[in-house]
């Protein structure tokens, strides 16, 4: 079952605008991640945020953590045409570490 | 250059027919997973292994078998049992076998289709 459900499914920005994707999630989570995938490839992982964080940054990424609402949002600041790609979260499911599920993802297309 | 490789890149498969598809890694990770992907939806889980000799059914391990021998290795074969198998398969690993707490890498996929 997939733990993690992305909205919106889809998004069409113009370059240099900001993306927003939202996360969210039903079990408690120790931590939660998200990935890119590029079409026809593998995932790649981008930053994990844990539980008793509540935002983290790394280079253009913004990522927050409610955990009282379940959710994440991962904001991509100055969008580039090469950003275009699916994102997921993901987040180990409940009886364990080993598990990771993922969600639906987020189809984002970046307008040069 | 270390990473996790996935072959065949592409592999069609007959009615009734058994394949394999190859998930090798020299990252020296004790855990290592396989994903299925429909088009257009997310990763399911169909088998993980947190060491050797020993993995787990995962969502949707039904049709599906796999092996784990050696540290670097983690076949997955997709019986005739498994009665709609065309997807993209993704293997990832991760270290120290808490794929919840260390983030996966992934290989570059096998894209499965019935002839």
């Amino acid at each position: 079952s997939q733990q993690g459900e992305e909205d919106p499914q889809a998004l069409s920005i113009q370059e240099g605008e900001n993306a927003t994707m939202n996360c969210s999630y039903k079990t408690s989570i120790n931590n939660l991640q998200w990935y890119r995938q590029n079409s026809g490839r593998g995932l790649v992982h981008l930053i994990l945020i844990r539980s008793n964080e509540r935002e983290k940054h790394s280079g253009r990424l913004r990522v927050t953590l409610d955990t009282s609402k379940k959710s994440s949002s991962l904001l991509i600041t100055a969008s580039r045409a090469a950003d275009t790609a699916s994102y997921f979260c993901a987040t180990p499911s409940s009886g364990g570490y080993q598990k990771v599920t993922f969600g639906t993802g987020t189809k984002l297309q970046v307008i040069p | 250059d270390g990473g996790i490789t996935q072959s065949p890149k592409y592999l069609f498969r007959k009615e009734g027919q058994n394949v394999t598809l190859s998930c090798e890694q020299n990252l020296n990770h004790d855990a290592m997973y396989w994903y299925r992907q429909d088009p257009g939806q997310g990763l399911r889980l169909i088998y993980y292994s947190q060491i050797v000799n020993d993995f787990q059914k995962g969502d949707i391990a039904e049709g599906y078998s796999v092996s784990r021998e050696k540290k670097e290795s983690f076949p997955l074969t997709v019986t005739s049992a498994q009665k709609n198998p065309t997807a993209f398969y993704l293997c990832a690993s991760s270290p120290a076998g808490q794929g919840g707490k260390e983030k996966l890498f992934f290989g570059s996929g096998t894209q499965l289709s019935v002839l």
